[in-house]
This record gives structure tokens, sequence and C-alpha cells, in this order.
């Protein structure tokens, strides 16, 4: 198994660009979140996804749009970068889905992204 | 609102000395707990797990105590060793929410 692919690793946009980070597993989880990752303020939930079809905001969602049309796949769209989009995203996946139940999660590598 | 959080940023300990990774959480719904370790350049790692009905668990040379009364949560690592440099972060959700928070992690640098 894969584990959680996330692609790219590193992407330098320019303010007003629009680009997609792609995420996928191959362990059939059916929950999947993004986060992203500033110094000093440890991870923060951008949106979630506890099932095919369903999506949910999470603590930081604005500025990003999600879709979950997979089990396998969790794209993170960002409509119009800006320079406070410049962060470390992560992307986790677990067993838990519509009961809520995160349950352990599992992490991709990250992908580095820079907005000037 | 909801917020979790870890008293010390950065802890320096011997080589074979025990740590003590503290974490204060202000959710008195959360019922789940993880801690987590990330080294450099690398994604979050499972370390450990606890639901609310415990109050302390057990795993390969880490144990997790969990105090509801105080709202707090510790992960104690025996005989700490080198390659267990990195940056520990304690997560809570509770039932149902789908949301799991991250505290802003401390920094565990052994020396040899």
């Amino acid at each position: 198994n894969a584990g959680v692919t996330q692609t790219p690793k590193f992407q330098v946009l320019k303010t007003g660009q629009s680009m997609t980070l792609q995420c996928a597993q191959d362990m059939n989880h059916e929950y999947m979140s993004w986060y992203r990752q500033d110094p000093g303020m440890g991870l923060r939930l951008i949106h979630y996804s506890v099932g095919a079809g369903i999506t949910d905001q999470g603590e930081v969602p604005n500025g990003y749009n999600v879709s979950r049309s997979t089990t396998e796949d969790f794209p993170l769209r960002l409509l119009s970068a800006a320079p406070s989009q410049t962060s470390v995203y992560f992307c986790a996946s677990s067993y838990g889905g519509t009961s809520g139940d995160t349950g352990e999660l599992f992490f991709g590598e990250g992908s580095r992204l820079t907005v000037l | 609102g909801e917020s979790v959080g870890l008293h010390l940023p950065t802890l320096s300990v011997q080589e074979g000395d025990n740590s003590i990774i503290n974490c204060a959480y202000s959710n008195s719904a959360s019922d789940y707990f993880i801690w987590y370790k990330q080294e450099s350049g690398k994604g979050p790692q499972f370390i450990i797990d606890i639901r609310s009905n415990m109050d302390k668990r057990q795993g390969q040379r880490v144990t997790v105590l969990l105090n509801k009364t105080v709202k707090h949560l510790s992960l104690q690592i025996a005989a700490t060793q080198p390659g267990d440099s990195a940056v520990y972060f304690c997560a809570e959700t509770g039932s149902n929410t789908g949301k799991l928070i991250f505290g802003q992690g401390t920094t565990l640098q052994v020396k040899p």
C-alpha cells in the first residue's frame, strides 16, 4: 500500500492564481481531512470528509474548497491564492467515517506551498 | 472556544532519561485523545491514543495519562533515545464531531 499520497510536494504560486492540491489514499478509508501547518501554529484543520459525497468545514476553511467524489481522492482547491496561504499542507485519512470518530489519522508527507 | 495547548514549547533531556510532555485541553466534551510525533520534513505519525473512559494507557516505551478533572494529558517516554527527537503534538476530538484538533507542539531535544 502507498498510504496517503500528496502531490505536488512543492509549489510556488503568484497571488491570484488557482491550483489544486491532490490527495489520494489506497487504504479504503472513509475519513479524509486537510490540515495546514504554519510555524508556531501547529496543525489547523481546513476541511474534512466522513465519506464520499460528504464534506464539512474545519477551523480555517476560508479560501479553500474541497470535494469528495470518490472514497480514494480528496482534492483541496485554492481558487485565488493569497500570501497568507503560504504554508505546508497535510492530507490525512482514517477508518473513521460517518460516525464522526476520526480514529488514528494517517498523514501524507506534505505539500509545501509558497504564494508570492 | 475549543483549544488544545502544550505547556512547554521545547523540552531538552539527556539520552536515557525519561521524558514527560504535557498538554492541556479546554473542551470538556472531548473524549478521544491522540499523541503524534513529527520528524523534520515529514508528516505526523501516530504514537498512542486514549479514550476518556481510561486514565492510563501504555505502549512500547510510551505511556499516556489522562486527567479529566483538570483536563490534562501527558506523554511519558521511557529511556529517551536520540531517535525520539521530534515535535510532539497532542490532539483531541469529541464523539461524532469529525474534527481532530491539534495543539501547537512541543519540541523534544535529546542530548547524547
